[in-house]
């Protein structure tokens, strides 16, 4: 079945500095990517909408600035979270559309964050 | 590999039908199993399910693990049509660093 990977899976920081987490869709194209952040109780927040070859759609009160997203290839959508702050510890979750037959949606493994 | 399976993969029932849907998973070190209800953005968290042979229920939807067998499933009784959406069975390992989600049950009530 269709694989979704990010990487990495978890990574600490220190305040201010810059984070990036990679997601790949390992053997189909994608040409929408989905990035998420989970709150607590384990609900999702959609964050934005990463689109190939054009800017992410983002979710109302979703700092653009602040949440960077490139979708460089088909296979490929980076976020990059700028001058990190510890509110910004969480647990991201990217999730790849695939458009062949059925349109479904697959999901990564997340990516957890921790700014100290 | 770490990997959750759905079953069915699409289903399509009339309002008032009893739905099942099915969640089986091989993890390393489990933690959790979680159900979302996926309509248009983010999934909504429907449970988390930890011990075996608890059901948990919300209205007309409800749950239930078995760690032994390794599965869940979900029950929806007297579907209606706001009940259409993809079910996203996903299952948490014991460190909290890692989601395996499953490819989803897309889910649709006719009339």
């Amino acid at each position: 079945g269709a694989v979704v990977s990010q990487h990495p899976s978890w990574v600490i920081c220190k305040s201010g500095t810059s984070v990036k987490i990679e997601c790949r869709s390992l053997d189909f194209q994608a040409t929408t990517m989905f990035w998420y952040r989970q709150f607590p109780k384990q609900s999702l927040m959609l964050m934005a909408t990463s689109n190939e070859g054009s800017k992410a759609t983002y979710e109302q009160g979703v700092e653009k600035d602040k949440f960077l997203i490139n979708h460089a290839s088909l296979t490929l959508s980076t976020l990059t979270v700028t001058s990190a702050h510890p509110e910004d510890s969480s647990f991201y979750i990217c999730s790849a559309r695939s458009t062949g037959g059925v349109e479904t949606q697959y999901f990564g493994p997340g990516t957890r964050l921790l700014v100290l | 590999e770490d990997k959750v399976v759905q079953s069915p993969l699409s289903l399509v029932v009339h309002e008032g039908d009893t739905v099942t849907l099915n969640c089986s998973y091989e993890v390393t070190n489990f933690r959790s199993l979680l159900w979302y209800k996926q309509e248009k953005k983010a999934p909504t968290f429907l449970f988390m399910l930890t011990s075996s042979g608890i059901e948990k229920k919300s209205g007309r939807l409800s749950s239930i693990l078995d760690k032994k067998e390794l599965f869940s499933i979900l029950n929806i009784t007297a579907t209606q049509t706001g009940d259409s959406a993809v079910y996203l069975c996903a299952v948490e390992d014991n460190y909290g660093q890692n989601f395996v989600f499953g490819p989803g049950t897309r889910l649709s009530v006719l009339p």
